[in-house]
């Protein structure tokens, strides 16, 4: 069993819905947690930084965090069309310095 | 430059040949990683360097693999007698310090005919 589970998708959405994105993990050690976002053929771009339990919002995005659960989530409102990516959650214990452990992806398309 | 930097952004090599893949991390920035990833999964980490040394190169999947940023700024990854297995995405990127925000490159597609 991997460390961090993601749905990899395919999901697709209408433009204007609200998208739930999903990670599980298994080790309680991690305290970091971190939303990518990854268009094709380029670089992983952070959204979303969220320390410990709690949400976190940055305009159209909501991170939250359960680690009683094990689980995160990440929340898109008001989708668009430039949303369509792949994202990716991430996270690391508190003294493992750049070493993420990554979910598979989860493949988002938005339709106009 | 503005961003992480990495050369080349494809290359096709012939399975057991050697094969150098660079990176130029964010200036400044002190932390630089190597992930690897393969098609439809998350990135791996490889290994990452604090400065010239290697602090966690606990990712390295064997001994073909080896890094090194002798200046504590450009990093070059090495993979020796290349398998098609080893055909991924080499991601680098780089952070202030360990445990800041790390930012990625757009990698090096490696392709091992």
């Amino acid at each position: 069993q991997k460390e961090v589970e993601q749905d990899p998708g395919p999901l697709s959405v209408p433009e204007g819905a609200i998208v739930s994105l999903n990670c599980t993990y298994s080790n309680s050690a991690f305290q970091y947690f971190m939303w990518y976002r990854q268009y094709s053929r380029k670089g992983p771009e952070l959204l979303m930084y969220t320390y410990s339990s709690g949400n976190k919002e940055d305009g159209r995005f909501t991170a939250q965090v359960d680690k009683s659960s094990k689980y995160i989530s990440l929340f898109i409102r008001d989708s668009q069309p430039s949303d369509s990516a792949t994202y990716l959650c991430a996270m690391r214990g508190d003294n493992q310095g750049g070493k993420l452990i990554f979910g598979q992806g989860t493949e988002l398309s938005v339709k106009p | 430059g503005a961003g992480v930097s990495q050369t080349p952004s494809n290359k096709v090599t012939e399975k057991g040949k050697y094969v150098e893949l660079r990176c130029d991390p964010i200036s400044g920035h002190t932390a630089l990683y190597w992930y690897r990833q393969s098609l439809g999964q998350g990135p791996e980490f490889l290994i990452y360097f604090q400065g010239t040394g290697a602090a966690d190169d606990s990712g390295l999947p064997n001994d073909r693999f080896f890094a090194v940023r002798p200046e504590g700024s450009v990093s070059t990854l090495k993979i020796q007698r290349t398998e098609r297995g080893d055909s991924a995405v080499y991601l680098c990127a780089s952070s202030l310090f360990s445990g800041n925000t790390i930012y990625f490159g757009e990698g090096s597609w490696l392709t091992v005919v």
